[in-house]
């Protein structure tokens, strides 16, 4: 099975502060996705990777960056969170093209920017 | 660019019964993957079914079936005999060769007896 890990399930963070969320992937897959899911607007994309240290910006990027140092670790960083930025985030991982284009999720991280 | 529309926010079907969510996309796309995701009240994302845009003919996963429009665009997702285990969030999702998956604004699902 894979298995897509969010290391922090719930965060409380102050205003200004940095942030980072880690996600795992166990999996050998070469895509990794960070989203963000807001009531009424669904799943938005903030970044991908499609390999290590290659990213590409989403749909939502502002606020945001990433880092893949390696395979199966993607990073989202709010470099100076905001409130606006509370939300759930969601990783993601699958493989590159062919047959097998299923995209996994981990269970999402919880943060709270007060 | 790619987009997908959900023009049901919420729902409802008894126990039992058959549903039908809605969900059209456009892409620029030649090939490309559409999927329904579903979201139980956990959170965790659950591939429902999946569907590739070269084949014609629509997939199943057991009580849920797909209707794919490739002219119009549409991908609906049937549940057939529906059970309270359904109730959750539902998305429709499209990806392209670069694999990055767009998702609609979801649907809400309520079952009840």
């Amino acid at each position: 099975d894979v298995k897509v890990t969010q290391s922090s399930r719930y965060l409380v963070k102050r205003t200004g502060e940095k942030v980072f969320l880690e996600c795992v992937q166990d999996m050998d897959h070469e895509n990794m996705f960070w989203y963000r899911q807001d009531p009424g607007l669904g799943l938005r994309l903030i970044y991908f990777s499609y390999d290590v240290k290659m990213k590409e910006k989403g749909d939502i990027p502002e606020g945001y960056s990433v880092s893949r140092e390696k395979k199966e670790r993607f990073s989202l960083i709010l470099e100076s969170a905001s409130t606006n930025q509370t939300s759930m985030y969601l990783c993601a991982s699958s493989l590159s093209g062919g047959q097998e284009n299923t995209i996994y999720f981990g269970e999402g991280s919880w943060l709270t920017v007060v | 660019a790619q987009t997908v529309t959900q023009s049901q926010p919420e729902m409802s079907v008894q126990e039992a019964e058959t549903v039908t969510l809605s969900c059209t996309y456009d892409t620029s796309e030649s090939d490309y993957y559409l999927f329904w995701y579903k979201q139980p009240p956990s959170r965790q994302m659950i591939l429902v079914i999946r569907q590739e845009a070269y084949k014609q003919q629509n997939a199943t996963e057991n009580r849920f079936s797909v209707n794919f429009q490739k002219a119009a665009k549409s991908f609906s997702l049937k549940i057939s005999d529906s059970q309270l285990g359904d109730a959750a969030m539902y998305f429709c999702g499209n990806t392209g060769t670069a694999s990055k998956l767009t998702f609609g604004t979801g649907t809400r699902l309520q079952v009840t007896l």
